[in-house]
């Protein structure tokens, strides 16, 4: 199973200003995903990270928003933008190989938005 | 949007008992899996059964998947303390691409 490391785990930050959480993968896979779970919920996907283009983003989600990079098979990250209260949530980032349809998750950033 | 609905939403139970906890989904699926989360931490993938299989054990889980229904279900046996965390279900959408979608969970709690 992949490791994933996830930065930070946890954050509080003012509201109108951003943050970028990175999720690095200890060996090259094909799909990597991005999370939320608001508070009490279950987790939504955000947008698929694609390698070398931009990312494809589920509905209720916009790149202005929630900006997302893969340079490479093993990282990405994904900004939270122009932050409010209401972002406030654990972000996840996900991994699977193509063909093994087991995900593995990171630790998750817990933000708290003021 | 919610594929899969488990029951019970929360649910409490004595070190060593059995729990039994369900999930129903709405399309046609490849896969469904089961993930546990300790406190609001990253997911623990606990076992995938393919929509041709209909039973599966890992340990002291055992997955069941009737696709007629459109239900799933997890039993932990001879539940542990430690055992205590939310569970999800997960499908695999038939067409889709790789992604997910998430049940509710299960919140269960094992009083030692």
């Amino acid at each position: 199973s992949a490791v994933i490391s996830q930065k930070p785990s946890r954050d509080i930050c003012q509201r109108g200003t951003s943050l970028t959480i990175q999720c690095q993968v200890d060996s090259q896979v094909t799909m990597m995903f991005w999370y939320r779970q608001q508070p009490g919920q279950s987790l939504t996907l955000i947008a698929t990270a694609n390698q070398g283009s931009e990312a494809t983003y589920e509905s209720g989600f916009v790149i202005d928003k929630f900006p997302i990079s893969r340079p490479n098979l093993t990282f990405s990250t994904l900004t939270v933008s122009n932050m409010s209260p209401e972002d406030s949530s654990i972000y996840l980032c996900s991994v699977e190989d193509f063909g093994n349809t087991e995900a593995f998750f990171g630790q998750g950033t817990r933000l708290t938005v003021v | 949007s919610q594929q899969g609905e488990e029951d019970p939403q929360a649910l409490s139970i004595q070190e060593g008992e059995n729990a039994t906890m369900n999930c129903s989904y709405k399309t046609s699926i490849n896969n469904l899996q089961w993930y546990r989360q300790n406190s609001g931490r990253g997911l623990v993938h606990l076992i995938l059964i393919r929509s041709n299989e209909r039973e599966k054990h890992s340990g002291r889980l055992r997955v069941t998947l009737d696709t007629s229904k459109k239900s799933s279900s997890l039993l932990i046996t001879a539940s542990r303390a430690a055992d205590t965390a939310s569970y999800f279900c997960a499908t695999g959408q038939v067409g889709g691409s790789e992604k997910l979608v998430f049940g509710k969970g299960t919140k269960l709690t094992v009083n030692p």
